[in-house]
């Protein structure tokens, strides 16, 4: 089975101060791992994925977020929040080794709100 | 068209009641998902569908829901005799068959079903 944990519901940050929102996986294999952000009123949009090689990624929007197997962690981080950015945000996992199951397993979302 | 479109928006409903929503995917992609949003339960996967092979329907929960893909484009989800838990936003996402090797989803913008 796999699952992902999203251990803080809300996080609040100055703008122009660095942002983190947590993020924790279980899979039985390696993990394909993403980020996806659901801005007010809008459908979920990707914004960026671990799928092999370094372990910072880099996604849209400035925003990183870096793959550490001995935690089994992939927490998203940007050096400089904006305003823009308050949106809720999930974290999803896949287990690369599970053949056909191309289930992605979300979190349960973090609400991020940056204050001007 | 250009994106995910799924219809109804927004469905009132009274308990007891069947309802029917409508995914468009994206043209060519051949791998759809129907996901549930619930206040404070993140995403909730229902059913995947990939091609021309068997859907993956492990996530419905009840014999009450039930999706088809027709011609493998356009899907429907069926509630039959719906109940007031099921209120909810359902989301649906496709991909193409090369990127859903590694599940960067497009989403629509949902459809918020709501049981009196």
């Amino acid at each position: 089975a796999q699952s992902v944990a999203q251990p803080e519901d809300q996080v609040n940050v100055a703008e122009g101060n660095p942002l983190t929102v947590k993020c924790t996986y279980s899979v039985s294999g390696n993990p394909y791992l993403f980020w996806y952000v659901q801005y007010p009123n809008r459908g979920l949009q990707f914004l960026l994925k671990y799928i092999t090689g370094d372990n910072l990624v880099k996604g849209s929007y400035g925003f990183e977020a870096e793959f550490n197997k001995s935690q089994t962690s992939f927490h998203l981080k940007k050096p400089s929040a904006l305003v823009s950015d308050s949106a809720l945000y999930f974290c999803a996992v896949r287990d690369r080794s599970g053949g056909s199951n191309y289930k992605l397993t979300f979190g349960k979302g973090t609400l991020l709100t940056v204050n001007p | 068209g250009a994106g995910v479109s799924q219809s109804p928006s927004n469905k009132v409903t009274e308990k007891g009641k069947d309802v029917e929503l409508r995914c468009d995917p994206i043209s060519g992609h051949t791998a759809l998902y129907w996901y549930r949003q619930s206040l404070g339960q993140g995403l909730e996967f229902l059913i995947y569908f990939q091609g021309n092979s068997a859907p993956d329907k492990s996530g419905l929960p009840s014999d009450r829901f039930s999706a088809e893909r027709t011609g493998g484009s356009v899907s429907t989800l069926t509630i039959q005799r719906t109940q007031q838990e099921d209120s909810a936003v359902y989301l649906c996402a496709s991909s193409s068959g090369q990127v859903a090797n590694t599940g960067e989803l497009f989403f629509g913008e949902g459809s918020r079903l709501t049981v009196l």
